[in-house]
């Protein structure tokens, strides 16, 4: 059973524009949301997190915004670079149930057109 | 500071054959998880040691078998390699109590 889903496979942006990556959950006991990007013959690089007691988290030019109500995340870049252009993760922890894994959505590739 | 290190790169091993896959955590984290990434997937979880013990375990069979060595790093395990055991194994460490998993490079597994 998907605990995380991320439906979108792929998202083309232009450069200098902004990237909406969207991920949801159906697990009411996630606690802490992560996003990784992740380049070919790499492992996943953690980029930004948020707690269950927030709703957005901002770091340079990545915000994640959290609406617990409607079990929904998401990840904006602005503005959008070259550099950009990976397969990002969503992924969700219930660390105050002491379930430590990390579950992960299928993950999105983002493609930024120069 | 020398990040999560993986070994090998790659390996290619036969239908029933044994595995056994490396990794180092970050330096000054004490807990490794393994996750496999099939093709077109997020990783899934294996399992997690912490104080060389298996903490908490995802849904794999007991063919998937672990360690964690008292400098805290660890090997994966698998047994009567099946066709479908072919992906990228991946190892994160942390420190615990710290949500944030910082991943290796992975070890790509193909079983023909």
């Amino acid at each position: 059973d998907q605990q995380v889903k991320q439906n979108s496979p792929s998202l083309s942006v232009q450069e200098g524009r902004i990237s909406i990556l969207n991920c949801d959950y159906t697990n009411s006991m996630f606690d802490y949301f992560l996003w990784y990007k992740k380049y070919p013959a790499e492992g996943p690089t953690f980029l930004i997190s948020i707690s269950s007691i927030k709703d957005k988290n901002e770091d340079g030019r990545f915000t994640v915004f959290l609406n617990k109500s409607a079990k929904h995340l998401s990840l904006h870049i602005v503005p959008s670079q070259p550099g950009d252009s990976a397969v990002y993760f969503c992924a969700a922890s219930a660390r105050w149930s002491n379930d430590y894994k990390l579950s992960f959505g299928a993950g999105t590739t983002v493609t930024v057109r120069a | 500071d020398a990040g999560v290190t993986q070994s090998p790169t790659h390996l290619i091993k036969t239908r029933g054959q044994q595995v056994t896959l490396r990794c180092s955590p970050k330096s000054g984290h004490d807990t490794v998880s393994w996750y496999q990434q099939a093709l077109g997937q997020g990783p899934q979880f294996i399992f997690q040691y912490y104080e060389e013990e298996e903490r908490q375990r995802g849904n794999f069979p007991d063919r998937f078998s672990g360690h964690q060595f008292p400098n805290y790093s660890s090997e994966l395990n698998v047994n009567a390699l099946l066709l479908g055991d072919s992906a990228l194994y991946l190892c994160a460490s942390t420190m615990d109590r710290v949500n944030e998993q910082y991943f290796g490079p992975g070890t790509r597994l193909t079983v023909t």
